[in-house]
């Protein structure tokens, strides 16, 4: 199976930051990749599919980029309710895996 | 809007099994298959296979085969995971997810979870 490795595990950022997270997986995945927010007692919720398409009703701030093997999740201007993990997810091929997760604090 | 709500926690002994139910609300039930995700603190989440709500097909992660069964029954729009021979490596939090309208394992809406406790 493909692996998903993120990084960096956890980071912590003032509201008004930007901040960028990674995902590297372990084969060449074109741009089969999602990522998920998910917040302490919440279920993952889609936020971008395909690497760069931002899912219905995600706040433009969220920006997905990278092919290959290489992802990236920016936030532009992080907000308060943006504290969560973050996940990214190798889709289209069996089994689909995700990455360990990114842990986003705010300062 | 659509709605996905999990049955309620459980806490089993070893070597039992449990069944885990998931309903589905404000779609067609029979357009897109149902997933199911593990998660724990230690192993993060796992793909477990899905379900074709139409015809009933399935796909097993390989890790989860002889662990999970998955079953539908299309006149209540629920979906059902039965977990076997539990261990206490089965503690976890379950989720029921809907795939598509995205190709390609794309989950675009959750269930709640349900918590499973396996303990002697």
């Amino acid at each position: 199976n493909i692996v998903m490795t993120q990084s960096p595990k956890s980071m912590s950022i003032s509201v008004g930051d930007r901040v960028t997270m990674n995902c590297k997986a372990s084969q060449n995945v074109g741009n089969n990749i999602a990522w998920y927010q998910q917040k302490p007692g919440q279920s993952p919720k889609l936020l971008i599919y395909y690497a760069s398409n931002r899912y219905t009703g995600v706040p433009d701030r969220f920006t997905g980029g990278g092919y290959g093997t290489d992802f990236t999740l920016t936030i532009n201007s992080v907000q308060a309710e943006d504290a969560a993990f973050y996940y990214c997810q190798r889709i289209y091929n069996s089994p689909p895996t995700f990455g360990g997760g990114t842990k986003l604090e705010l300062k | 809007q659509v709605q996905l709500q999990q049955s309620g926690a459980e806490l089993a002994k070893p070597g039992s099994s449990v069944k885990i139910s998931c309903k589905a609300s404000g779609y067609t039930f029979t357009s897109y298959d149902i997933s199911w995700i593990k998660q724990t603190t230690g192993q993060g989440l796992e793909y477990i296979g899905y379900i074709n709500t139409g015809s009933g097909g399935t796909y097993y992660n390989e890790k989860f085969k002889g662990k999970a069964t998955l079953t539908v029954d299309k006149s209540s729009s629920t979906a059902f995971m039965q977990l076997s021979s539990l261990t206490p490596e089965d503690t976890a939090v379950y989720y029921c997810a809907r795939e598509g309208p995205l190709p390609g394992y794309v989950m675009d809406a959750w269930g709640q979870g349900a918590s499973v406790t396996v303990s002697s």
